[in-house]
């Protein structure tokens, strides 16, 4: 089973629009990390922001901003107001910690396209 | 401050012939260290892990082996490349603590023919 599931496989918005990924984790830790990264054309692969299962706040930086809700096990990104250069793919990701190994599942990735 | 730099940037191979990617991280000491493999249009998937010098965990069965020579050295190798071994790599790392995010290396396209 995935451990990190992203079901939007491409998403077109026009500038301006506000576009919000979908990401649904699984995992029967209590302490587990959640991540967004951010992969441009150039391909090296941006991290954006950590959660940890602890804190469930919300978080909100620039146009960015972060939905975590354990009760549904998910972490979703939305860009406000989105831009050309917000066009990439974007990766959902679990850290899950074993023995002396923190193991990072992604997700399947969601490529967003940013028409001007 | 903490750097990953891998290389080549771009290969070309044809198939049957060997490969060695290399990763190199600076500022940092033990780092866990990590090959992701990214095939056209998909995600990523965990080639290999290292915790240490010479401790290398495989995740996937596959034409590729890993080395750890040095602690903040992470090779990719093979002696006889597939036309499925081509793909992005990528090269990362994190520090030793339970928390933190995965720093990622440039990448290195590989093209077999």
């Amino acid at each position: 089973a995935q451990k990190v599931t992203q079901a939007q496989t491409e998403i077109s918005v026009v500038e301006k629009e506000d576009v919000t990924l979908d990401c649904v984790y699984e995992t029967r830790d209590t302490t587990y990390y959640l991540f967004w990264y951010k992969q441009p054309p150039s391909g090296e692969l941006v991290f954006l922001i950590r959660r940890n299962s602890f804190d469930e706040q919300n978080e909100i930086s620039g146009r960015y901003s972060w939905n975590f809700q354990k009760s549904t096990s998910s972490f979703n990104f939305t860009i406000t107001a989105s831009q050309v250069v917000d066009s990439a793919v974007y990766f959902c990701a679990l850290s899950e910690r074993i023995y002396n190994f923190n193991k990072f599942y992604f997700g399947s990735g969601t490529k967003l396209n940013v028409k001007p | 401050s903490q750097t990953i730099h891998q290389w080549p940037a771009t290969l070309v191979q044809p198939v049957g012939s060997p490969l060695s990617l290399e990763c190199t991280v600076e500022g940092t000491s033990n780092p866990n260290l990590y090959w992701y493999r990214q095939a056209a249009g998909r995600g990523l998937q965990l080639l290999f892990y290292s915790v240490g010098i010479g401790q290398i965990s495989s995740e996937v069965p596959q034409n590729l082996s890993a080395s750890r020579p040095q602690d903040r050295q992470f090779i990719l190798s093979s002696k006889k490349l597939l036309l499925s071994d081509s793909g992005f790599y990528l090269c990362a790392w994190k520090g030793i603590a339970n928390t933190g995010e995965l720093f990622f290396g440039e990448g290195s396209r590989l093209t077999v023919l």
